[in-house]
């Protein structure tokens, strides 16, 4: 079974703040993504990752950062949160040989006060 | 520019009834068709797919219909449960290339 784990869960953090979201994948998939998940938006690809040391810009990636040390961690960096970046963040991994599959993990709700 | 189009943006049937949710797409590169559902407070999980090489997809009580020509496919649920009431994605991938775009979703309300 996939497994894909974000942490935090849950996060309120204040306008200016950092805030790292971090995603751990035991699918030993190549590939990782972040995802933000809004009403009326839809899934929405902020960054994602072919492998270690790897990151790419997906449609939104302003204001936001991403960094894969290793094949099992991606995370993604708000350096200077803002309201606007309130939302509901998924990870997910896949693999590109073939048909790929994404396997989110379960979320983490981010509010920025 | 929005890529992939859904709709409707929210249905709501009685159980017992087919919904019916539309997508649309623009790309012709886009060569497989993803559909996620999202049940509250989960995570995202593919339902059912197709590739264009096939106009229909079945998979019990749900079905896929694919129209290439003119980029349209339809997710259908017959027999509508009040468990399928969730957040429907629809998803275009270009597996030759990185390109995975979702549309914005249907929110599906079955009735009892």
């Amino acid at each position: 079974e996939a497994a894909v784990t974000q942490s935090p869960r849950n996060k309120v953090a204040v306008t200016g703040g950092k805030v790292t979201l971090s995603c751990n994948q035991t699918n030993n998939h190549n590939n990782m993504y972040w995802y933000r998940q809004d009403t009326g938006h839809g899934l929405r690809l902020i960054h994602y990752s072919y492998g270690a040391g790897s990151t790419e810009k997906g449609d939104i990636p302003d204001g936001y950062k991403a960094s894969r040390p290793s094949q099992e961690n991606f995370s993604l960096i708000l350096e200077l949160a803002t309201p606007s970046q309130t939302s509901v963040y998924f990870c997910a991994s896949g693999d590109r040989a073939g048909v790929d599959t994404l396997y989110f993990g379960a979320g983490t709700r981010l509010s920025v006060l | 520019q929005q890529q992939v189009r859904q709709s409707p943006q929210s249905l709501t049937v009685w159980e017992g009834e087919t919904a019916i949710l539309n997508c649309s797409y623009e790309d012709s590169t886009f060569d497989y068709f993803p559909w996620y559902r999202l049940f509250p407070g989960e995570s995202p999980a593919l339902l059912i797919a197709i590739r264009p090489v096939s106009n229909k997809k079945e998979d019990g009580r749900f079905t896929i219909f694919f129209n290439k020509r003119e980029k349209k496919l339809s997710l259908h649920i017959t027999d509508s449960q009040p468990g399928d009431s969730a957040t429907y994605f629809c998803a275009a991938d270009d597996t030759n290339a990185y390109k995975v775009i979702f549309g914005k979703g249907t929110h599906l309300h079955v009735l009892p």
